[in-house]
């Protein structure tokens, strides 16, 4: 159970282009997800929390107008990397909570986003 | 603010050393909660351990082993008799609790197991 999957695991994209990455609970209902960026041999850092049916909550220094967080249920997330740069190449990972366990996140297997 | 410090980068071992991974962290909370993931070269993340702050009972699982020390704010994984397959990232994470939780992650140890 609680399994995590997300959609595509790898893209190239041209620079100036938009991609939307998907991140859906198979097996759960999560009102909360997470995306995470991890650059090359670093670790995890939080890009925003995203709540169902609210607002995405960003940390600071992630750019909310680039970074666009769609949480529509309670099984899917978006995350659309507009107008992509080379510098926004990198693993995108996203995870989800159950309703009420606050302590267990699950995640996704991430992906792969070039950007040319 | 919370804190998760893994000093170690990289660590290599020839195949069937014992290995130990350390971790210390920080927090002002009184319940938390303390995880190691696994990273292998795919990318996807894998989940070792969950403890929480009450439970400072060590834990060993197959070759894996943790210990957990309130008094030193450290959560340190030992594996034993290493294996190639072990090689891989290793990440100590803290999370607090509540609806506003979020889980802070440690840079990340690279262990190579050579064989």
């Amino acid at each position: 159970g609680a399994v995590v999957s997300q959609h595509p695991s790898r893209v190239i994209c041209k620079s100036g282009t938009s991609v939307k990455i998907e991140c859906r609970s198979l097996d759960f209902q999560a009102t909360t997800m997470f995306w995470y960026r991890q650059f090359p041999k670093q670790s995890l850092m939080l890009m925003a929390t995203s709540n169902e049916g609210s607002k995405a909550t960003y940390e600071q220094g992630v750019e909310k107008d680039k970074f666009l967080i769609n949480h529509a249920s309670l099984t899917l997330s978006t995350l659309t990397v507009t107008s992509a740069h080379p510098e926004d190449s990198s693993f995108y990972i996203c995870s989800a909570r159950l309703a009420g366990v606050f302590y267990e996140q699950y995640f996704g297997p991430g992906t792969r986003l070039t950007v040319t | 603010a919370q804190k998760v410090t893994q000093a170690q980068t990289e660590i290599s071992v020839v195949e069937k050393e014992d290995v130990t991974l350390d971790c210390v962290y920080e927090t002002r909370d009184t319940t938390y909660y303390l995880f190691w993931y696994k990273q292998p070269p795919s990318g996807e993340l894998v989940f070792l351990i969950r403890r929480n702050s009450f439970d400072e009972q060590n834990e060993i699982s197959g070759r894996y082993s943790w210990n957990f020390q309130k008094s030193t704010s450290s959560f340190n994984f030992t594996i034993t008799a290493s294996q190639v397959v072990d090689s891989a990232v290793y990440f100590c994470a803290l999370s607090e609790t509540g609806a506003n939780s979020k889980l802070t992650f440690g840079k990340g140890i690279t262990l190579s197991v050579r064989p």
